[in-house]
């Protein structure tokens, strides 16, 4: 079976542009969360989304926004970026919304200069 | 603040030694994850501990949990030089699957 898969691998973009990152989960698996890990930091969670709703939202400006559709594929928007939003994109399925182990994609490397 | 806090933040060790890496946490839990990290990359998912559990064995891991002193640690037994690598503790915590991450342990075996 297919893990996590993330698109795209790297992605260069220039401060103030907009960007869309995607994510399909384990087939099976109804939620979706996204993680920013900066540079020698751990990830920090940024949305969970379970059957199509949002159902967390970590501590990130309204410039950050998601989806997730019927197929439980997810998308991470990223509007006006910063020099501050450059760091590796993460996604994670898992089967249940709580409590269950996480399957993280090997995400999506984001460069703002 | 990150919820985890792992110690050491680098070990290094010589292959078939033991790593023992340990995890502190502030506020009470639902479980108790712990990844692996290559190079940027993303996460492996290694071993879950649950807040009634003590103890986890999964091949050469073994996971530990003490809710009352709120701190978990990862022993790998007979190390080798593939499991160098940034390994990180995470706690379920809220009433979602939101993980909360230390900044992790980079532990390096030498052939």
């Amino acid at each position: 079976d297919a893990g996590v898969t993330q698109s795209p691998t790297h992605l260069i973009k220039t401060r103030g542009q907009q960007v869309t990152l995607r994510c399909s989960p384990i087939s099976g698996h109804k939620s979706v969360s996204w993680y920013q890990q900066v540079l020698g930091q751990g990830p920090q969670f940024i949305f969970q989304y379970y059957e199509k709703e949002e159902r967390g939202r970590g501590n990130f400006p309204d410039r950050f926004s998601a989806r997730q559709f019927p197929n439980y594929s997810s998308e991470l928007n990223v509007n006006a970026l910063l020099l501050g939003d450059s760091a590796l994109y993460l996604c994670a399925s898992s089967w249940l919304r709580v409590g269950n182990e996480q399957y993280f994609g090997p995400g999506t490397r984001l460069t703002v200069t | 603040s990150q919820q985890g806090e792992e110690d050491p933040q680098a070990l290094s060790i010589q292959e078939g030694e033991n790593a023992t890496m340990n995890c502190s946490y502030k506020t009470s839990i639902n479980n108790l994850q712990w990844y692996r990290q290559n190079s940027g990359r993303g996460l492996v998912h290694l071993i879950l501990i649950r807040s009634n559990e003590r103890e986890k064995h999964s091949g050469r891991l073994r996971v530990t949990l003490d809710t009352s002193k709120k701190s978990s640690s990862l022993l790998i037994t007979a190390s080798r030089a593939a499991d160098t690598a940034s390994y990180f503790c995470a706690t379920d915590w809220a009433s979602g699957s939101r993980l909360t991450f230390g900044e992790g342990t980079q532990l390096t075996v030498n052939p």
